[in-house]
């Protein structure tokens, strides 16, 4: 139990379907973070969020949209997305940057996403 | 650019054998270090970290040393387990940076 939790763990979409993910965290953590893992390529890091605002997006096209509502939910929302789009997306938390320098972040288990 | 190598995979090894993962890294000031561990199926967990120069971490068996003049971070364990099979992954946060910057991740696999 890390802590943060991802739902679903596996969803399988066609590219014009709409779908979302959630991520929550129970560890009073106020940053926020998707990332996404293929194989045999580093994590990527997709967006960051602060306080519910996001610091931090890293170039990720606009069919991945992220919502923070608070500082212990935050949301993936899928729409056309494209067979490259299958992979592993982790949701992490940790304190803010800025705050204390070495504190981790902790990862859920992550959703398997397979595009048909 | 803040950077992070990992030697290549995978890693194969019998049941007590002597583990070495290679980490090195490039950054400016003095940054936070990091070993993650991914079981099959499972996110990323954190395994030890180091946040100074010469500081050791050390978790379930795990140690890594922080060593400023040669820029690494490597994970041993002296005697590896079949549970032990799974997917390492070097990180660093640079001083003044939230972000953490991942190597590409080390796969140990563990023979019986």
């Amino acid at each position: 139990e890390t802590g943060v939790t991802q739902t679903p763990r596996h969803l399988v979409m066609g590219m014009t379907n709409k779908k979302s993910l959630k991520c929550e965290q129970h560890l009073g953590h106020n940053a926020m973070y998707w990332y996404k893992q293929s194989a045999k390529k580093p994590l990527e890091l997709m967006f960051v969020y602060n306080f519910k605002e996001q610091t931090e997006n890293n170039s990720v096209p606009s069919r991945f949209s992220p919502e923070c509502p608070n500082s212990s939910h935050l949301f993936l929302h899928l729409h056309t997305l494209q067979p490259e789009d299958s992979a592993l997306y982790l949701c992490a938390s940790s304190h803010g940057g800025g705050i204390v320098d070495n504190q981790p972040q902790h990862f859920g288990d992550g959703t398997r996403l397979s595009i048909l | 650019g803040n950077s992070v190598t990992q030697m290549e995979g995978p890693v194969t090894l019998s049941e007590e054998a002597f583990l070495t993962i290679n980490c090195t890294y490039t950054a400016t000031g003095y940054p936070s270090l990091f070993w993650y561990v991914q079981y099959p199926g499972e996110g990323l967990q954190l395994l030890l970290k180091a946040t100074k120069a010469d500081d050791k971490g050390s978790n379930k068996g795990f140690e890594a040393t922080y060593r400023k003049e040669t820029t690494s971070f490597h994970l041993e364990k002296g005697s590896v387990q079949v549970s032990d099979s799974a997917v390492y992954f070097c990180a660093l946060r640079a001083t003044g940076f939230q972000k953490l910057v991942f190597g590409t991740g080390t796969r140990l696999l563990v023979s019986p």
